[in-house]
């Protein structure tokens, strides 16, 4: 079990919008650590896609948006593209285990 | 432009040691802290550990304390994973990342990452 949680999978069509949740707690998301996100195509190692909660690094599109509220975030792609389809994973800190944590993934398929 | 790249995976019996290592060029190596993620077949990413960026300071996951040991020369701009007492749970892609935030500070982030090297743990 993850400690920050993410819906396994989620679809949408080419030009859709989706949102992917990343649900934590007191110790982490929710004590004011950054959350930051990575997109891994198949077979590569993860890209640096969204970090502190709401910035994208250079090259990265601005189809892809972060946000945080409370102990959550979310990471919205508009746009949908066939590239696009990846795991995503959120990651932040967890002050109780003094350790970096990722969700658990979720893959997105464009439909 | 930054490179990381890993090496020293392989086929290995439970109980046997391995050592990864982390190639660095294109940034101050030195200015950095450094981690080690995997990723078990199917499976997400786990973080593994990271070491400060002078090595003075060291953090594990639970799962691997005591058992793994990471370390660096920033002579040689190499990052280290040494693991010993391996397991069948320990089977994984193995990245190195480099540290653009301060763990210390509870802001890690990782902006570049190896392409990864696979540990096969099997008798």
């Amino acid at each position: 079990q993850s400690v920050l949680t993410q819906p396994p999978s989620v679809s949408g069509a080419p030009g859709q919008r989706v949102t992917i949740s990343c649900t934590g707690s007191s110790s982490n998301i929710g004590a004011g650590y950054d959350v930051h996100w990575y997109q891994q195509l198949p077979g590569t190692a993860p890209k640096h896609l969204i970090y502190g909660n709401t910035n994208r690094p250079s090259g990265v599109p601005d189809r892809f948006s972060g946000s945080k509220s409370g102990t959550s975030a979310s990471l919205a792609i508009t746009g949908l593209q066939a590239e696009d389809e990846a795991d995503y994973y959120c990651q932040s800190y967890d002050s109780s285990l003094s350790v970096v944590v990722f969700g658990g993934g979720t893959k997105l398929t464009v439909l | 432009q930054v490179q990381l790249v890993e090496s020293g995976g392989g086929v290995v019996q439970p109980g046997r040691s391995l050592r990864l290592s982390c190639a660095a060029s294109g940034f101050t190596f030195s200015s950095y802290g450094m981690h080690w993620v995997r990723q078990a077949p199917g499976k997400g990413l786990e973080w593994v550990a990271v070491i400060w960026y002078d090595g003075s300071n060291k953090y594990y996951a639970d799962s691997v304390k005591g058992r793994f040991t990471i370390s660096r020369d920033n002579s040689k701009n190499t990052l280290y994973l040494q693991m010993n007492s391996l397991r069948a749970e320990d089977t994984a892609v193995y990245y190195c990342a480099r540290d653009l935030g301060r763990f210390e500070y509870g802001d890690s982030r990782f902006d570049y990452w190896g392409q990864g090297t696979l540990v096969t743990v099997s008798s």
